[in-house]
């Protein structure tokens, strides 16, 4: 079965680095992770995107190990604003070589004064 | 330039009764993705419409239907309601279905069923 597991949550206090890790045992071999910031009653809000290897923007940073098994967020200096609920977004293989876009269970992050 | 955008924003309905959810896709997008999102959870992928077809789906049974239109806009139908049925319903757009394709999401139908 296709599964994407993140830990359930994370305390940071303010202007500390965070790194949540998703792992994803069945991705399929071609397409990208896709990670995602959400608040409460609100549509999931796009964070960053990679195949591989370290991408970076003016938000976050995106590891992603030779196997593509797992995938790391990385959010420099967290403020208050960055308390929310954050999903990785994976292609998973299901049944034959059907692609079955698959959330993450979200981790919330919880930032403190 | 308008994102996606889902109508309406809240939605009560009965145990049985069928219900019809809309989404007008990000200018330059046209592929749709519609999500379930029940409360403390994930969203879960139910299907994905390109050139008026579905192209994928997940495991979410036949009362779930879609239809996209050729301005690329989609509806979610969902049949004979269940109080399981009570979620948030995503839409999600995105580009020409390639592997790169990042989605945007609307910001959702909450659906209440009584």
């Amino acid at each position: 079965l296709a599964k994407t597991t993140q830990p359930i949550s994370m305390d940071s206090y303010e202007g500390q680095e965070v790194n949540i890790t998703c792992s994803h045992n069945n991705i399929a071999t071609n397409d990208y992770i896709t990670w995602y910031q959400q608040f409460p009653s609100q549509g999931p809000r796009f964070i960053i995107q990679g195949y591989k290897t370290k991408v970076t923007n003016e938000v976050a940073s995106l590891f992603i190990p030779a196997d593509r098994k797992s995938s790391t967020l990385s959010l420099p200096r967290v403020s208050l604003s960055d308390t929310a609920v954050y999903y990785c977004l994976v292609p998973m293989l299901s049944s034959g070589s059907a692609r079955q876009l698959t959330f993450g269970s979200g981790t919330q992050l919880t930032v403190l004064p | 330039d308008a994102g996606v955008t889902q109508s309406p924003t809240h939605l009560i309905k009965t145990r049985g009764q069928q219900v019809t959810l809309r989404c007008s896709p990000k200018s330059g997008h046209d592929t749709v993705s519609w999500y379930q999102q029940a409360l403390g959870q994930g969203p879960q992928f139910i299907f994905q419409y390109y050139e008026e077809e579905e192209r994928q789906r997940g495991n979410f049974p036949d009362r779930f239907s879609g239809h996209q239109f050729p301005n690329y806009s989609s509806e979610l139908n969902v049949n004979a309601l269940l109080l399981g049925d009570s979620a948030l319903y995503l839409c999600a757009s995105s580009g020409r279905g390639g592997n790169t394709d990042t989605q945007y999401f609307g910001p959702g139908t909450r659906l209440t069923v009584l």
